[in-house]
């Protein structure tokens, strides 16, 4: 089946210092997705990505639709400890292993 | 507006019991899906409902796994008899009519089979 690589499995950075991460695919997908998960709840959509090439930024973060259409990443700027947490990137009903980012303050 | 709900929180039961997992999705989100998490892995695709009708169960394991959404509201995921590979949290989700990418996801309930 269809297959999400994403990396780094996970980032242990310090408060203020920025953190990309990023999703790819041996196939050519439409939509790519960007959740985050905090302790004890379920994902909760960040970005949703449409259009190959499109960059999209919400806050701090940004992700962008890679032009092959096989790819997209994430960026946070100036992390902050609330942005503990699991990213996933996502394409539909198929997830990522997910990024697991720890902020020290 | 409510999120989706998920009873039980969580779930320990022994190799060979049956558990019973329910979704409440939001109110007018015809569709529901339900995703499995091993822990360290990804989320996995098991089922998604429009409304009372399976519109895809591909990712459902096998035939242990049953769900249910009567009515076209809450959804049942009922494991029956358990494995200790079914171990895991279980997610529901919900969107709009028509709006299949951009989910809302329950809390999970997490499943540990002993």
């Amino acid at each position: 089946g269809q297959q999400l690589n994403q990396s780094p499995q996970s980032m242990f950075i310090q408060e203020g210092e920025d953190v990309s991460m990023n999703c790819t695919s041996s196939s050519i997908f439409n939509t790519w997705l960007w959740y985050k998960q905090d302790p004890g709840e379920g994902p909760v959509l960040l970005i949703a990505l449409y259009k190959a090439g499109e960059l999209t930024s919400n806050g701090r973060l940004t992700a962008q639709f890679g032009i092959t259409r096989k790819d997209s990443f994430l960026n946070i700027s100036a992390s902050i400890p609330s942005d503990v947490g699991i990213y996933f990137c996502a394409t539909r009903l198929t997830f990522g292993e997910g990024t697991q980012l720890t902020v020290n303050p | 507006e409510a999120g989706v709900t998920q009873f039980p929180s969580h779930s320990v039961i022994e190799k060979g019991q049956t558990v019973t997992l329910r979704c409440d999705p939001i109110s007018g989100h015809d569709n529901l899906y339900w995703y499995r998490r091993v822990m360290g892995k990804e989320i996995k695709f098991l089922l998604h409902f429009v409304k009372e009708s399976k519109q895809d169960e591909s990712g459902m394991p096998n035939n242990r796994f049953l769900a249910e959404r009567t009515g076209g509201t809450y959804s049942t995921l009922k494991v029956q008899p358990a494995e200790l590979e079914d171990s895991g949290v279980y997610f529901c989700a919900s969107s709009h009519p028509g709006q299949i990418y951009e989910q809302y996801f329950g809390p999970g309930t997490r499943l540990t089979v002993t």
